[in-house]
């Protein structure tokens, strides 16, 4: 286990709707990843929060959105739903002041877009 | 899009035998990071190997790194039944944010 928590596990939204992801980061770790990973494919980057403050943004539209709270753990944003989001979502926290890029993963969000 | 690109995309092995993954990817990095996924949970960091090294071992695992081809291979070792899952190399790039630039990854199944 990785200390990476996320909430929820599962979550059935309609299209249009809006929905908020959790991630708590493990212990001493202030930057937080999101990633998301539709089915067979590899993670892919939506953006990182390093001490409060967005660090890095992937391809993603501003319907993506998030927010890291003083004790470091993050909220992803997401508005008017497509289906082309039902994917898994990943955090990962990481402590860049150790000098290292190893980043530990929670255990995802299961979003599904009906 | 991907950085990385895995081969094979899957592997079937018996379980003793050794299991290779290889990675391409296409910009200057930092350092290239392997990481294992169990059908559909999180990532878990398997092992680092920076720009300036060549071959990285830890326990089963050998990393080796080729910065002139652009390439990384994985080898599992004695491979178990419990190293089903999938593989994915992952790239930090030379400059700018510390993200991971993921493959599609080696979804690997060991026969027992």
């Amino acid at each position: 286990e990785t200390g990476v928590t996320q909430s929820p596990t599962h979550l059935i939204k309609t299209r249009g709707q809006q929905v908020t992801l959790r991630c708590s980061s493990q212990s001493g770790h202030n930057t937080v990843s999101w990633y998301q990973q539709a089915l067979g494919q590899g993670p892919q980057f939506i953006f990182q929060y390093y001490r409060e403050e967005e660090n890095g943004r992937g391809n993603f539209p501003p319907r993506f959105s998030g927010l890291q709270f003083p004790n470091y753990s993050s909220e992803l944003n997401v508005n008017a739903l497509e289906l082309d989001d039902s994917a898994l979502y990943l955090c990962a926290s990481s402590a860049p002041g150790l000098r290292t890029d190893t980043q530990y993963f929670g255990p995802g969000t299961r979003l599904t877009v009906l | 899009s991907q950085q990385g690109e895995e081969d094979p995309q899957a592997l079937s092995i018996q379980e003793g035998e050794n299991a290779t993954m290889n990675c391409s990817y296409k910009t200057s990095i930092n350092n290239l990071q392997w990481y294992r996924q169990n059908s559909g949970r999180g990532l878990v960091h398997l092992i680092l190997i920076r720009s300036n090294e060549r071959e990285k071992h830890s326990g089963r695992l050998r990393v080796t790194l080729d910065t002139s081809k652009k390439s990384s291979s994985l080898l599992i070792t004695a491979s178990r039944a419990a190293d089903t899952a999938s593989y994915f190399c992952a790239t930090v790039l030379g400059t700018g944010r510390r993200a991971l630039t993921f493959g599609s990854g080696t979804r690997l199944q060991v026969q027992p």
